[in-house]
């Protein structure tokens, strides 16, 4: 079945590091990648998506791009926020077929929680 | 526009009892995934409903059901409850070939 790694955190970084958190994937075929991010007593928010090997998902200065070779989907920061403390969750789904799955069908990683100090 | 919203933010229930939570999709969504976020144990898929049916279930008991709507809430129930039950429920609505949004969860709490 399918199944995703992160890193195991807690990760601590100071304000202006660089960040990366990784995520390793074991799937059949070729699934889409995506990054969500939970803020503290929120739900989750879509932070990225990479749908084909080679893509390069980005938003709010986060990036990830989507790895067949090492079936990895790291994410990365050039310069963190304290406002970026949450929890992180790498996700994957099979591809959308209709009648069959579904993008919303997803498998998560454990998450991994940041914590940005000034 | 609004987004996915469910009810009650939180629940306590006693062990044994029922429980039944909503989520409203976003409009124009067909499909509906519930989720349970245990404590230490990460996001486990639950259940996914579309066009009023269910298309897909995770490795969860029976006592684990819910339904589809015509106007596309759903409803996610569980009966017998059982301490370890005791989670975040996370709804979250999508069409199919889309990315799913998520609402802000019914916090469970079995005593």
């Amino acid at each position: 079945g399918n199944s995703v790694t992160q890193m195991e955190g807690p990760v601590t970084l100071s304000e202006e590091a660089f960040l990366t958190i990784n995520c390793t994937y074991t799937a059949t075929g070729y699934p889409s990648l995506f990054w969500y991010v939970q803020y503290p007593g929120e739900g989750l928010q879509l932070l990225l998506k990479a749908t084909k090997a080679d893509d390069k998902g980005s938003n709010k200065g986060f990036e990830a791009t989507y790895r067949k070779e090492t079936t990895s989907f790291h994410l990365e920061k050039g310069s963190v926020q304290v406002s970026d403390s949450a929890v992180y969750f790498c996700a994957l789904s099979e591809k959308a077929n209709a009648g069959g799955t579904s993008y919303g069908k997803l498998t998560f990683g454990q998450g991994t929680i940041l914590t940005v100090h000034p | 526009e609004a987004g996915v919203t469910q009810s009650p933010t939180h629940l306590i229930k006693t062990r044994g009892q029922q429980a039944t939570l909503r989520c409203s999709p976003i409009s124009g969504h067909t499909s509906v995934y519930w989720y349970q976020q245990a404590l230490g144990l990460g996001l486990q898929f639950l259940l996914w409903y579309d066009e009023g049916e269910e298309r897909n279930r995770g490795n969860f008991p029976p006592r684990f059901s819910g339904r589809q709507f015509p106007n596309y809430s759903s409803e996610l129930n569980v009966n017998a409850l059982e301490l370890e039950d005791s989670a975040l429920y996370l709804c979250a609505s999508s069409l199919w070939y889309t990315e799913a949004f998520f609402g802000q969860g019914t916090r469970l709490t079995v005593v």
